[in-house]
C-alpha cells in the first residue's frame, strides 16, 4: 500500500520561501494512475487544497494561490515537492501530501501523509 | 468563487442515523467527495464521486447528491465515527473543501 512521508522546516520567518517535500513508498510517483496533491489545514481550521502535480510535470494550483505556488516531481527520488514564496502568518498550517485519484470532476484525495507542521513566526 | 457550505455540528445516539449536508450551488453537476478526519489524524476519503465507497470503508458510510445539496449518511453510528466530516467538489480548476461537520456521538 502507498505511504507517504512529508518533510519541512517547521519554523519559518515571514518572507521566506516554504520548501516541502513528500517522498513515496510502496509504489512508483512514476504511476500514471495517479496525481499527487498538497493539502493544508490551518490549526483548528478546514482543509485547503493548494496544487496537484502529474509525475511528467504538469500541474494545476488553486487560483489563491497561484502565484506563490511551485511543485516539481523527482522521480529518481520517488518524491515530490512545494515551495510557497513570502510566506506570513496566515500560512501557519499542517501541510499534507496525498495521492489524487482521477482528475477534476472525479478527482478526489485517497491516500494521505501524516502531516508537516509549518509554523510562521517572527 | 465557489463554496459549499456544511452545519458545523451533528449530533447522533449510538445506532442511530446521522445525514451531513454539503451545500453549493448546482453540486448535484458535480461530484462530492467526503472524508473522516478524527482527532489528530489525517483525513481519510470515505466516499468519492457522489455514492461510491473505497476498499475498506463500512457500509454503513452512503452518499448522495442532487439537486443543491450532497449528503453523506452513516447508519447505525458508532462510537469510532465520532470525527470532522469534509465534503470536497471541482470547480472552475480548483478542488473546494467544505468547512467541516463535526459528529458527536452521544
Amino acid at each position: 500500500q502507498l505511504q507517504l512521508q512529508e518533510s519541512g522546516p517547521g519554523l519559518m520567518k515571514p518572507s521566506e520561501t516554504l520548501s516541502l517535500t513528500c517522498t513515496v513508498s510502496g509504489g512508483s510517483i512514476s504511476s500514471s494512475s495517479y496525481y499527487w496533491g498538497w493539502i493544508r489545514q490551518p490549526p483548528g481550521k478546514g482543509l485547503e487544497w493548494i496544487g496537484s502535480i502529474y509525475y511528467r510535470g504538469s500541474t494545476y494550483n488553486n487560483p489563491s494561490l497561484k502565484s506563490r505556488v511551485t511543485m516539481s516531481v523527482d522521480t529518481s527520488k520517488n518524491q515530490f515537492s512545494l515551495q510557497l514564496s513570502s510566506v506570513t502568518a496566515a500560512d501557519t498550517a499542517l501541510y499534507f501530501c496525498a495521492t489524487q485519484l482521477g482528475m477534476e470532476v472525479a478527482g478526489r484525495f485517497d491516500f494521505w501523509g501524516q502531516g508537516t507542521l509549518v509554523t510562521v513566526s517572527s | 468563487s465557489y463554496e459549499v457550505t456544511q452545519p458545523p455540528s451533528v449530533s447522533v445516539s449510538p445506532g442511530q442515523t446521522a445525514s451531513i449536508t454539503c451545500s453549493g450551488d448546482k453540486l448535484g453537476n458535480k461530484y462530492a467527495s467526503w472524508y473522516q478526519q478524527k482527532s489528530g489524524q489525517s483525513p481519510v476519503l470515505v466516499i468519492f464521486q457522489d455514492n461510491k465507497r473505497p476498499s475498506g470503508i463500512p457500509e454503513r458510510f452512503s452518499g448522495s447528491n442532487s439537486g443543491n445539496t450532497a449528503t453523506l449518511t452513516i447508519s447505525g453510528t458508532q462510537a469510532m465515527d465520532e470525527a470532522d466530516y469534509y465534503c470536497q467538489a471541482w470547480d472552475s480548476y480548483t478542488y473546494v473543501f467544505g468547512s467541516g461537520t463535526k459528529v458527536t456521538v452521544l
